[in-house]
């Protein structure tokens, strides 16, 4: 167990809607990173954020977007979901600034139908 | 240009046999650092094994080590004696430069490990 937890588990969706996605860093970490794995496209950095503040951005749609709240927690929105956003959601946290080793969550499967 | 590359996308060893699963990285940055990672079929990503561009000896985590050949860009895990459990999916990963920056992936390698 890394100590990193996201929910839910799954998620099974309509084309068209719009989703939420939660992220609970390790306790103490201040970054959290959102990384979406699909089978053409391998592990993608989408968006990292550093106690509240985007710092990073990978390649993240512009119906995506996230935040991190003040008690660390993230979000990664979805919206005006396509069949090609079905994938594996991954939140990672690591302490500093992105320096250090990034833990990762079980996932978030998203299947959009 | 592919910034890690993962020339094996599966490969077979005998149990209690040793194995090396190769990454190369592509990076103009003195400072970097690369790390793998364990995908079971479960799905979670389990780290295994971080290098640093400044470190002078190769990393060891119990039956993992980093083969680190700084000139030739490359950083091969290196597998001890293979066990059952090993069978999964195995990726290489390089954070450039320091503070905030982006993290990249290779695409990974599928490791059995045979009986």
């Amino acid at each position: 167990d890394s100590g990193v937890t996201q929910t839910p588990k799954h998620l099974i969706t309509a084309t068209g809607q719009r989703v939420t996605l939660r992220c609970s860093p390790r306790s103490g970490d201040l970054s959290v990173y959102w990384y979406q794995q699909s089978l053409d496209q391998g592990l993608q950095f989408l968006i990292q954020y550093y106690n509240g503040e985007e710092r990073a951005k990978g390649n993240i749609l512009e119906r995506f977007s996230a935040q991190q709240f003040p008690d660390l927690h993230s979000e990664l929105n979805l919206s005006s979901l396509e069949l090609g956003d079905s994938a594996l959601y991954f939140c990672a946290s690591s302490s500093r600034l992105g320096t250090d080793t990034q833990y990762f969550g079980p996932g978030t499967r998203l299947t959009v139908l | 240009a592919q910034k890690i590359t993962q020339t094996q996308p599966g490969m077979f060893v005998q149990e209690k046999e040793a194995v090396t699963l190769d990454c190369t990285y592509d990076t103009s940055d003195p400072s970097y650092g690369l790390f793998w990672y364990k995908q079971p079929s479960s799905g979670e990503m389990i780290f295994l094994i971080y290098q640093g561009s400044y470190d002078q000896q190769n990393a060891t985590e119990g039956r993992y080590s980093l083969n680190f050949q700084k000139a030739r860009k490359s950083a091969n895990l290196v597998i001890s004696a293979s066990q059952l459990g090993d069978s999964a999916m195995y990726f290489c990963a390089m954070r450039e430069g320091t503070g905030f920056n982006k993290f990249y992936f290779g695409s990974g390698t599928k490791l059995n490990v045979k009986p």
